[in-house]
């Protein structure tokens, strides 16, 4: 079964909307972390933002915003105000228990185009 | 500058050939991970190392090969067993539970 689920291959949206990319989870270790990224046409992998399994409060980081349900087990990345440097494939990704270097699991990814 | 430098960016390999390709870290993070990925597809995991002289299998580990003789070093050999060696290789690096920090990636690309 899959870990980490992401059901959008491809989003479109016009500058300075906001747009929601869809993640979901799979795992039964109440300890865990959420983490997505970006990677432009370059490939290389751009960390966003970070939410812990018992965190309180949802994640921020400028224009990021990660809306945590942990009872639906998703963790959906929020963009507000696209801009054009937005487009770029969003990864979703989560580490099972915060013990020493288990490896982030990565969803399929979505393709964000952002267009003027 | 503290990052993860992988070496070469674009690599080319002959049929039943070895190659290595290079990872070096000097964020002095103890966990190294290697990721393959393919057109328009996630990252799937290779090999993973915690510590030095250690390292495990992730999902996709046959015809690869690691080492870890130094806490900065992470090199990953692709066989001439891997029968699908095309795809871009990403390696990685970590604090215990923190986010992955990623190098530029290699290119590896069967001729």
């Amino acid at each position: 079964a899959q870990k980490i689920t992401q059901t959008q291959p491809g989003m479109f949206v016009q500058e300075k909307e906001a747009v929601t990319l869809d993640c979901t989870y799979d795992t039964s270790d109440p300890s865990y972390g959420l983490f997505w990224y970006k990677q432009p046409s370059s490939g290389e992998m751009i960390f966003l933002i970070y939410q812990g399994s018992y965190d309180q409060q949802n994640a921020t980081e400028g224009r990021y915003s990660l809306n945590f349900q942990k009872a639906r087990k998703s963790a959906n990345l929020v963009i507000s105000a696209s801009q054009l440097g937005d487009s770029a494939m969003y990864f979703c990704a989560m580490r099972e228990g915060f013990q020493a270097g288990t490896a982030l699991i990565f969803g399929k990814g979505t393709t964000l185009s952002v267009s003027s | 500058d503290g990052g993860i430098t992988q070496s070469p960016k674009y690599l080319f390999r002959k049929e039943g050939q070895n190659v290595t390709l290079s990872c070096e870290q000097n964020l002095n993070h103890d966990a190294m991970y290697w990721y393959r990925q393919d057109p328009g597809q996630g990252l799937r995991l290779i090999y993973y190392s915690q510590i030095v002289n250690d390292f495990q299998k992730g999902d996709i580990a046959e015809g690869y090969s690691v080492s870890r003789e130094k806490k900065e070093s992470f090199p990953l050999t692709v066989t001439s067993a891997q029968k699908n060696p095309t795809a871009f290789y990403l390696c990685a690096s970590s604090m215990p539970s923190g986010e992955a920090f990623f190098g530029q990636g290699t290119r590896l690309t069967v001729v």
